[in-house]
């Protein structure tokens, strides 16, 4: 079973809609929760953390964590064509210091 | 405040050849980390450092690869002899201390990556 786990995709959603990506993890222990954004061939951009249950809204981006059931979402309203690119979903394990486990990543489409 | 940075931006070796990457943290970020992507998987963690000490290399593949950090500012990764399979973008992320409680406050600010094609 892999640390993190992702949709791979590709998600395709039309402009002004809501994409929903989704993460699961694997250990109970997991304390951080990243979302990053990389378009291609770019470095992975921090967008979201989240460190606790529940929503945390940041502009027209939504992290949603549920630690009982091991799974962490992203929303993203209102989507832009800008928003096409690569989500990443990464893992803090409080006990492995700082190393950052990542899924392999939902590829985005939005279309005008 | 500039971001971190890394050199080259791509190399292409032969095998058995040695490479060495460049990663500069952002200034002030004592922990500094090695990341790779090799193509069609997820990024892996390689490893830890906090100022000049190694934190966690447990994730490094094989005694092919060292890493170093001098004076705990930027960091070097050489792998020598290169091989066909380390092939892939190498990452490094930089982040700030942890904040001093039960929870790794822990936002890693990554490079654009070197892209390393061994032949």
């Amino acid at each position: 079973q892999k640390e993190v786990e992702q949709n791979s995709g590709p998600l395709s959603v039309p402009e002004g809609a809501i994409a929903s990506l989704n993460c699961t993890y694997s250990d109970r222990v997991s304390q951080s929760f990243f979302w990053y954004r990389q378009y291609s061939g770019k470095s992975p951009e921090l967008i979201m953390s989240i460190y606790s249950n529940g929503d945390k809204e940041d502009g027209r981006f939504t992290a949603q964590l549920n630690k009982a059931s091991q799974y962490v979402s992203l929303l993203i309203r209102d989507s832009q064509p800008s928003d096409s690119a690569t989500y990443l979903c990464a893992v803090n394990r409080g006990s492995t210091l700082g190393r950052l486990y990542f899924g392999r990543g939902t590829q985005l489409t939005v279309w005008p | 405040e500039a971001g971190v940075t890394q050199f080259p931006s791509h190399s292409v070796i032969e095998k058995g050849q040695t490479v060495t990457l460049r990663c500069d943290p952002i200034s002030g970020h004592d922990n500094l980390y090695w990341y790779r992507r090799v193509m069609g998987k997820e990024i892996k963690f390689l490893l830890h450092f906090v100022k000049e000490s190694k934190q966690d290399e447990s994730g490094m593949p094989n005694n092919r690869f060292l890493a170093e950090r001098t004076g705990g500012t930027y960091s070097t990764l050489k792998v020598q002899p290169a091989e066909l399979e380390d092939s892939g973008v190498y990452f490094c992320a930089s982040s700030q201390d942890f904040l001093g409680d039960e929870v790794s406050y822990n936002e890693q600010f990554f490079g654009p990556g070197t892209r390393l094609t061994v032949l």
